[in-house]
């Protein structure tokens, strides 16, 4: 079946240290996301990709990267930069233009301990 | 793209309608409507969306007004499985698929 896979579901980091988070999709959407869930709150928008080598800072973009060396892999890296990283992550795929046909991956629960 | 503006939280019997209310008073004509939904601690799942006409599946039916200033999401028969905060996004169809999530709608559906 097709989808979007995060890994790992949970996540423990030491403050200071850097983590990355996988995800990946057999969708063969041109676009992908990611999103922050803050407790009792909407999904505000980290970084966003439409093609293979290519993407753009979304709002909270302050202390995370990413990369998008392949169409079906778009990871995210919290960097020690990021003052307040717990929160819920979302990866999300799209054919690209238009809304139509989002999928999100079942989200990756970062703490820092 | 316009904002949306829903209820925090509402409530309804099993096996009853669950109508939840989105007012997008700001809506342009290329912006279309869309309802997700989240259950806890997953990732959000499209529900339906729409322009300007009525539209149904097999999930929900979606209501919108003539004047597109607000519409309704209706699920038919609430199953407690329902259980899940609802997001109304709208979002012009000829751009990138950037999705601007609100807090949405707390929908607690009891036995």
């Amino acid at each position: 079946d097709g989808g979007i896979t995060q890994s790992p579901k949970y996540l423990f980091r030491k403050e200071g240290q850097n983590v990355t988070l996988s995800c990946e999709q057999n969708l063969n959407h041109d676009a992908m996301y990611w999103y922050r869930q803050d407790p009792g709150q909407g999904l505000r928008l980290i970084y966003y990709s439409q093609i293979v080598n290519d993407f753009q800072k979304g709002d909270i973009a302050e202390g995370y990267s990413v990369s998008r060396e392949k169409k079906e892999s778009f990871p995210l890296t919290v960097t020690s930069a990021q003052k307040n990283p717990t929160a819920f992550y979302l990866c999300a795929s799209s054919p690209g233009q238009g809304a139509y046909g989002y999928t999100f991956g079942s989200g990756t629960r970062l703490t820092v301990v | 793209d316009a904002k949306t503006t829903q209820p925090p939280s509402m409530d309804c019997a099993e096996g009853r309608a669950a109508n939840l209310p989105c007012n997008h008073s700001t809506i342009s004509g290329n912006e279309y409507v869309y309802w997700y939904r989240q259950i806890h601690s997953q990732g959000p799942q499209y529900i339906i969306h729409g322009l300007k006409n009525n539209e149904t599946n097999e999930m929900a039916s979606l209501i919108i007004t003539e004047d597109r200033k607000s519409s309704t999401l209706i699920l038919p028969h609430a199953t407690l499985r329902d259980t899940a905060v609802y997001y109304c996004i709208v979002v012009r169809g000829s751009t990138l698929g950037r999705l601007y999530f609100g807090r949405g709608t707390q929908l607690t559906v009891w036995p």
